[in-house]
């Protein structure tokens, strides 16, 4: 069974740096597009960008470009969003995502058909 | 990028109806790359639709999806309880948009 298991809610201050992660399971990691969406509270979905595990090739939305890092760690089936200085316009919750396990494109352009549960994190002085 | 807007942005129906949401593009891409999610409090988005018309895996046949160029349309034909929720389509080309989602709800 494919899951995604994201790391537990965050509450942090401005300035601070944070990074939240997503273990993947039940599939060979390095061969699927692993993606980041923001829900900021009450709000729709954004997708922030994605990596490809095998060769760590990664994509980012304009408007997160040099906002967030996303990087994955082979060995540990494990994929990561970080940020070096937070704001409180942070304050999201975090998705993870994978591509359905019938659909692969070698540039990323895939629907998210396995989700993880969510990341909340809260920045707040 | 292309720039997605759902309407309408909540539409109120009971169970049984038929529900219509739309997705509308800002420029014409291919239908290959259009996916329609639902979204429950709480919870992480579930994807129903993708290529604008396949069922996911699991989704009942009272979900379907249509449409291609600038519009597109996700319908359930006869409401259950357990589909009044937030619908979003997104462009999983190469702008990877999500529309700002139509919240169905009970009347």
């Amino acid at each position: 069974e494919v899951q995604l298991v994201q790391s537990g809610a965050e509450v942090k201050k401005p300035g601070e740096s944070l990074k939240i992660s997503c273990k993947g399971s039940g599939y060979s990691f390095t061969g699927y597009w692993i993606a980041w969406v923001r829900q900021m509270p009450g709000k729709g979905l954004e997708w922030m960008g994605i990596i490809y595990p095998g060769d760590s090739a990664t994509r980012y939305s304009p408007s997160f470009q040099g906002q967030v890092t996303i990087s994955a760690g082979k060995s540990i089936s494990t994929a990561y969003l970080q940020w070096s200085s937070l704001k409180a316009s942070d304050t999201a919750v975090y998705y993870c995502a994978r591509g359905p396990s019938f659909y692969h494109d070698n540039n990323g352009y895939l629907p998210l058909g396995y989700w993880g549960q969510g990341t909340l994190v809260t920045v707040s002085s | 990028e292309i720039v997605l807007t759902q309407s309408p942005g909540i539409l109120s129906l009971s169970t049984g109806e038929r529900a219509t949401l739309s997705c509308r593009a800002s420029q014409s891409f291919s239908s290959s790359y259009l996916a329609w999610y639902q979204q429950k409090p709480g919870q992480a988005p579930r994807l129903l639709i993708y290529g604008a018309s396949s069922r996911a895996t699991g989704i009942p046949d009272r979900f379907s999806g249509s449409g291609s160029g600038t519009d597109f349309t996700l319908t359930i034909s006869r409401l259950e309880p357990e589909d009044f929720a937030v619908y979003y389509c997104q462009h999983y080309g190469s702008s990877r948009t999500f529309g700002q989602g139509t919240k169905v709800e009970i009347k």
